[in-house]
């Protein structure tokens, strides 16, 4: 959606490296969530923000949503291979019961 | 754990064929959505329900209709497939959080169809 953009569009990161994700709005976010996916299959959730300046860690994953709630990135430390997949973003901006999605990044980890 | 099933991982049809598309969830969600995915475009919405009997148009709702019996299942339905229609389809379901908001979305592993 263009309401929501993601960059970059894909990464290619050598395992052990630390790499970051974003996914920005020009609207309020009232709630961000990240999810991975691994080519041909499902989404994952990973993790769920919803107030200014928050931050959750799952693992080596750190996400965080500003403090205007315009934007949230995503930090993995350390890659490692299974790290690799398709990371999408869905934010609720009060559309009702709807999440808009970004378009995803396409994360490559080089052994 | 919750669990939302596609029936089919892989489908091949024909230009013309009528396509049906089911999804099972088994937490009760009141809402389901059904998703296409494309490379470079994302997750795009094409439609929602909230309630048994209720849907809503999403994003890109021509050439698709749904239909929701029973709570556990919505179902997709291709009335005419057409070649443009060759893509990745993955059902959702959610309950509402406590504010009244969306939820997190529960994925089935997707259906990829492909129409020759």
């Amino acid at each position: 959606s263009q309401e929501l953009e993601q960059s970059p569009q894909s990464l290619i990161v050598q395992e052990g490296k630390n790499l970051t994700i974003n996914c920005t709005s020009s609207k309020t976010l009232y709630g961000l969530y990240w999810y991975k996916q691994k080519y041909g299959e499902g989404l994952i959730f990973l993790m769920m923000l919803q107030k200014g300046g928050e931050e959750k860690s799952h693992e080596k994953i750190t996400a965080k949503l500003d403090e205007k709630k315009q934007q949230s990135s995503l930090h993995i430390t350390a890659s490692q291979p299974s790290h690799a997949g398709i990371y999408l973003c869905g934010a609720d901006m009060e559309y009702g019961n709807k999440l808009v999605f970004g378009a995803g990044t396409i994360l490559r980890v080089k052994s | 754990d919750v669990k939302v099933t596609q029936s089919s991982r892989y489908l091949v049809k024909r230009t013309g064929e009528k396509v049906f598309l089911e999804c099972v969830q088994d937490m009760d969600h009141e809402n389901m959505f059904w998703y296409r995915q494309d490379p470079g475009l994302g997750l795009r919405l094409i439609y929602f329900s909230y309630d048994v009997k209720m849907k809503e148009k999403g994003d890109i709702p021509e050439g698709y209709s749904v239909s929701r019996e029973k709570k556990e299942r919505f179902s997709l339905i291709l009335e005419s497939a057409s070649t443009n229609q060759t893509s990745m389809y993955l059902c959702a379901s959610s309950s509402f959080d406590l504010a009244g908001g969306p939820g997190e979305q529960y994925f089935g592993p997707g259906t990829r169809l492909t129409v020759t």
